[in-house]
């Protein structure tokens, strides 16, 4: 079964850091570019970063940027996103989400796990 | 305020047909990106309804519908069925952000 399991999510103290990781399997995790998207309580989505399957290419938004580092380790089919300096704004459920190959559509989707930053 | 503009909201009684739009921009759906539509259940993760402005992923029914023309999508849902009571996203990419942009989402109510 074609899965992505995301963890690593939990309270944080303004100013704080978090690493979340989220773990692929059922396909050939190297091949696919891979994306970090969140969405806050009660709100909409928000793509957060964007990682090209070999590292190469990476993105942020413009909320994000010099804060959150995305990178992957393909050897371990895995997804990883570094979050420093974390703003009560951070608040959210954070999904890691898969890349089609044939288009740049998010096809699969993680459960998500939930990063609180508060006092 | 989200770069790709959806209505917050619309409603259809059962077996209507509704449409959700999307209005984007000439650095995003005008520039010829695809735009990309995701289901999102409530207290569930999204889900691909449709992707490259009008193409269904395997087991999405044939009652959701996409299309593109301009700077703007839409999403069309015929037959409507209780279990499409959702929030619907609009997604695409935007080339002077340098990354995928969302629509603010639009949610559907079955009356």
């Amino acid at each position: 079964e074609v899965q992505l399991v995301e963890s690593g999510g939990g309270l944080v103290q303004p100013g704080g850091s978090l690493r979340l990781s989220c773990a692929a399997s059922g396909f050939t995790f190297s091949s696919y570019s891979m994306n970090w998207v969140r969405q806050a309580p009660g709100k909409g989505l928000e793509w957060v970063s964007y990682i090209s399957s070999s590292s190469s290419t990476i993105y942020y938004a413009d909320s994000v940027k010099g804060r959150f580092t995305i990178s992957r380790d393909n050897a371990k089919n895995s997804l990883y996103l570094q979050m420093n300096s974390l703003r009560a704004e951070d608040t959210a459920v954070y999904y890691c989400a898969r890349a089609m190959i044939v288009d740049d559509a998010f096809d699969i989707w993680g459960q998500g796990t939930m990063v609180t930053v508060s006092s | 305020q989200s770069v790709l503009t959806q209505p917050p909201s619309v409603s259809g009684a059962p077996g209507q047909r509704v449409t959700i739009s999307c209005t984007g921009s000439s650095s995003n759906i005008g520039a010829g990106y695809d735009v990309h539509w995701y289901q999102q259940l409530p207290g569930t993760a999204p889900k691909l309804l449709i992707y490259g402005n009008s193409n269904r992923p395997s087991g999405v029914p044939d009652r959701f519908s996409g299309s593109k023309s301009g700077t703007s999508a839409s999403l069309a849902i015929s037959g409507l069925q209780a279990e499409d009571e959702a929030d619907y996203y609009c997604q695409s990419y935007d080339s002077s952000l340098s990354g995928s942009v969302f629509g603010g989402g639009t949610k559907l109510t079955v009356l």
